[in-house]
């Protein structure tokens, strides 16, 4: 079955600091990869995907993802972390056969400190 | 011009009653979704309806019915509400998975749902 680890429940980084949240999937074939954050109180906005192609991906807000097949990896990383990028990041993984169905990871959840 | 909307944004009741949200969506795709999220922030999708067709119906209560009027509402009742369904629910849609099969999901903003 398909799965998505995100082995950092909470991250704490400092404002203008890099950043680094780890993705891992389970999935025989090429997945479909997501990014989405959820800020407190509301809903999941897309940050950035990976369908085929180049394997780094740009997002919105400054984010970027690396899709490494041999890792079966697909890490968000930002540069400098501004305080407003506090929020719940989920990575997320589809089928391309399972209409548009999405299975989550648990989440990690990002605290910015001044 | 939001673009997928629920309603309400909250709601508390009690136990045993039956309730329901509403979705809409104006970006003219065909797929809608629903997911939960329980209190651990955990995302599961429940169901999925393509052009008003249930594609995706995952293992739920049957207390829980999804009703698609158009393919721009997806509306989700729940009967005898118990505490464990407290949770955030979010409504979702994306262009055909039928025909497309690297859409994207937007998402609404979620309802959260308190049973007491």
């Amino acid at each position: 079955a398909q799965s998505v680890t995100q082995p950092d429940i909470h991250i704490t980084v400092s404002e203008g600091a890099s950043l680094e949240l780890r993705c891992n999937y389970s999935y025989g074939a090429t997945p479909y990869l997501f990014w989405y954050v959820q800020s407190p109180g509301q809903g999941l906005q897309l940050l950035l995907k990976y369908f085929s192609g180049d394997t780094l991906v740009q997002g919105i807000k400054g984010f970027e993802a690396e899709f490494k097949r041999s890792q079966s990896s697909f890490n968000l990383r930002k540069p400098s972390v501004h305080w407003s990028d506090a929020a719940e990041y989920f990575c997320a993984v589809s089928e391309n056969n399972q209409g548009g169905k999405l299975i989550f990871g648990q989440g990690t959840e990002l605290s910015v400190k001044p | 011009d939001t673009a997928v909307s629920q309603t309400p944004k909250y709601l508390v009741t009690q136990m045993g009653n039956d309730k329901s949200i509403k979705c809409e969506q104006n970006l003219g795709h065909d797929t809608m979704y629903w997911y939960k999220q329980d209190s651990k922030k955990f995302l599961k999708i429940m169901f999925s309806y393509n052009n008003k067709e249930l594609i995706i119906n995952e293992t739920v209560p049957n207390r829980f019915s999804p009703k698609s009027p158009d393919k721009a509402h997806l509306n989700l009742h729940i009967n005898s509400l118990e505490l464990g369904d407290s949770a955030v629910y979010f409504c979702a849609s994306s262009q055909d998975t039928r025909r497309l099969t690297n859409t994207e999901a937007f998402f609404g903003q979620g309802t959260r749902l308190t049973v007491v």
